[in-house]
């Protein structure tokens, strides 16, 4: 079966201080893979996609930084977080058939202290 | 550019009716897809239900349809026999395709449900 995992669930981090927030799949190969943020009480921001091994595409310009070294990983970081970087982290992925929607991670609450 | 509204931001039912969510996006796409996502307090992003727009007929999932016209460009979702457990923030999505950034999902604002016992 196709499962998604994230990791870690929760994490208070100070300003200034590097974050990385990773993301797997399972069961499934060359997978779409996108990073959102949800701020408090928002939608979905997009931040970043890949459509494969090091290929990373930005929406939006910010602190943040996206990977992908393997397959199936994803790897959202930062060098040095700011107040503005805290809220809600979701991994997603896409099939082969768009029509299929996203499967979610269960997100990362991120809070910048 | 796309875009998705939904103009309730809040609603409350009560448990066994049925409510329905708005839901009006914009598109110069002649073929797209149109999905329903459910956000419970927990925040997991669960599909709810999916439609293709090349498809006439409505989507269809146990308790959950949605009535989908596309000259009106309005996707609206039908819960039926509400339960406790629908509660949860609702998210209406658009997808203009397949894969990297065509298959980039833009949300609305989304709607939160509370059904009331």
């Amino acid at each position: 079966s196709q499962t998604i995992h994230q990791w870690p669930a929760t994490l208070v981090q100070p300003v200034g201080s590097p974050l990385s927030l990773e993301c797997t799949v399972e069961g499934t190969s060359n997978p779409n893979l996108y990073w959102y943020r949800q701020a408090a009480g928002r939608g979905l921001q997009l931040l970043f996609y890949s459509v494969g091994i090091g290929q990373i595409s930005s929406e939006v310009p910010q602190n943040l930084s996206a990977s992908r070294p393997q397959d199936r990983q994803f790897i959202l970081s930062s060098k040095k977080l700011l107040l503005s970087d805290s809220g809600f982290y979701l991994c997603a992925w896409l099939g082969l058939k768009t029509g299929y929607g996203y499967t979610f991670g269960s997100g990362t609450r991120l809070t910048v202290v | 550019a796309q875009t998705v509204t939904q103009s309730q931001p809040e609603m409350s039912v009560q448990e066994a009716e049925t409510v329905t969510l708005s839901c009006t996006y914009d598109t110069s796409e002649s073929n797209y897809y149109l999905f329903w996502y459910k956000q419970p307090p927990s925040r997991q992003m669960i599909l709810v239900i999916r439609q293709e727009a090349y498809k006439q007929q409505n989507a269809t999932e146990n308790r959950f349809s949605v009535n989908f016209q596309k000259a009106a460009k309005s996707f609206s979702l039908k819960i039926s026999d509400s339960q406790l457990g629908d509660t949860a923030m609702y998210f209406c999505a658009f997808s203009a395709g397949y894969g990297g950034s065509q298959g980039n999902l833009i949300f609305g604002k989304g709607t939160k449900l509370s059904v009331k016992p």
